[in-house]
This record gives C-alpha cells, structure tokens and sequence, in this order.
C-alpha cells in the first residue's frame, strides 16, 4: 500500500518569501507524483505532476517541484509567494501499472502575511 | 471548455434519510472517480469506475454506500441510511484513462 506524509500541517510565510512544502511517500512500485492546491471552498487544481524524465517539475502559478527517489520526496517549492497562493496544498501518489486510485496527504495550510 | 459539475453544492439531510449526490464528468472523459474530504480523515478514495469495466469500489466505507455510472457519462452516488459521520464534502474527478484527474467542485454533505 502507498502512503503520503506531508510533514508540515500549516505553514505561515510573509509575502516575497520564498516557500517549501514538504511531501514524502512510502511505496514498494514505483509511483507518480501530483500536487493538487485547493483554495477555500473550491475543488483541487493541478499544480503539477511528475511522470518521468527530469526530476525538477514545473507547474502552474510559478511553482515547482523535485523528486527524489532514494529519499521519496517530492517537496513543492516557491521562490517568491503572492497572497493569492494562500490555500492548502495536497501532495498525491499513483502507482504505475497499478490501481487508478490518488493517495493523497494531509494537506498543509499555506498562509501568506502581508 | 466546461470542467467537471457536481450538484447539489450543498445537502443538508437528517440521519438515517437516503442521499443522492450527481456528478458530470468533462466530455470525452472516460474514467471517473468520487473521493470524501473530511476533516478526521482528509482526502479518501472512494469507487473508480473505468468505461464498461467493473468499477473498483474497494474505498467504498460501507454498504450503504454505492454508485452507478450511467451511459458512460454521468454519476450518481447514494448514501443510504446516512450517519452523522458520512458528513464531508464528497468530490468526483475525471480523466483520460491514466492520466490527469481534473475535479469538481464537490458537494457538502450535512448529517443532522
């Protein structure tokens, strides 16, 4: 079975900060890899996924992700965030070949200060 | 285009009553999935049903859940004899098979 750690529940930044969110899964296949954001009272919205080829992701509203397999990361980072990026972000896991089924994480509340 | 509509956007039912939730999915989509966000439990699977396949329904939580997909296209699920614990905001996605689920906007379900 697979499963999702986002290690951070919430986290507060200043507005221009730069941002990291922190994502680790667990798995005995290989998986795929999304971030979904999902602003209040809203559905989920792809950010970004990982298939294959290089390991440096880029997404929509400037993020950008990088996966790593010997430690199972796929942390989710932004160099300079806007108020508007304030929202929760999922991380997910699919495995390859496997059930269609996303495995998501917790979610971590990301609040940006002016 | 138009992405994936759900309706009611809000259900407020007393316990024990049955519930019917609609999905439709984005055209040309042939997967589609439900998933249950609620606050103990976060973002659960739920049921994947895959053009004329059987529908994989192993995150289903009880038998009083089920769901159909008719015609290939629309969703319902139904929540019979509901539990003040089946109380959530239930989400269906759509995709091309294996890749992208794009979703909905859910419907909050409220157990009185």
């Amino acid at each position: 079975a697979q499963s999702v750690t986002q290690l951070d529940s919430q986290v507060p930044v200043f507005e221009e900060a730069p941002v990291e969110l922190r994502c680790n899964y667990s798995s005995s296949v290989s998986v795929y890899l999304f971030w979904y954001v999902q602003y209040p009272n809203q559905g989920l919205q792809l950010l970004l996924k990982y298939l294959s080829g290089s390991t440096l992701v880029k997404g929509i509203n400037g993020f950008e992700a990088e996966f790593n397999k010997s430690q199972t990361s796929f942390h989710l980072r932004k160099p300079s965030v806007h108020i508007s990026d304030t929202a929760e972000y999922f991380c997910a896991v699919k495995t390859q070949g496997g059930s269609e089924k996303l495995v998501f994480g917790k979610g971590t509340k990301l609040t940006v200060n002016p | 285009g138009a992405g994936v509509s759900q309706s009611p956007s809000n259900k407020v039912t007393e316990k024990g009553k049955d519930v019917e939730l609609r999905c439709d999915p984005i055209s040309g989509h042939t997967a589609l999935y439900w998933y249950r966000q609620s606050l103990g439990q976060g973002l659960e699977f739920l049921i994947y049903f895959q053009g004329n396949s059987a529908p994989d329904k192993s995150g289903l939580p009880s038998d009083r859940f089920s769901a159909e997909r008719t015609g290939g296209s629309v969703s319902t699920l139904t929540i019979q004899r509901t539990q003040q614990e089946d109380s959530a905001v239930y989400l269906c996605a759509s995709s091309v098979v294996t890749d992208t689920q794009y979703f909905g906007p859910g419907t909050r379900l409220t157990v009185l």
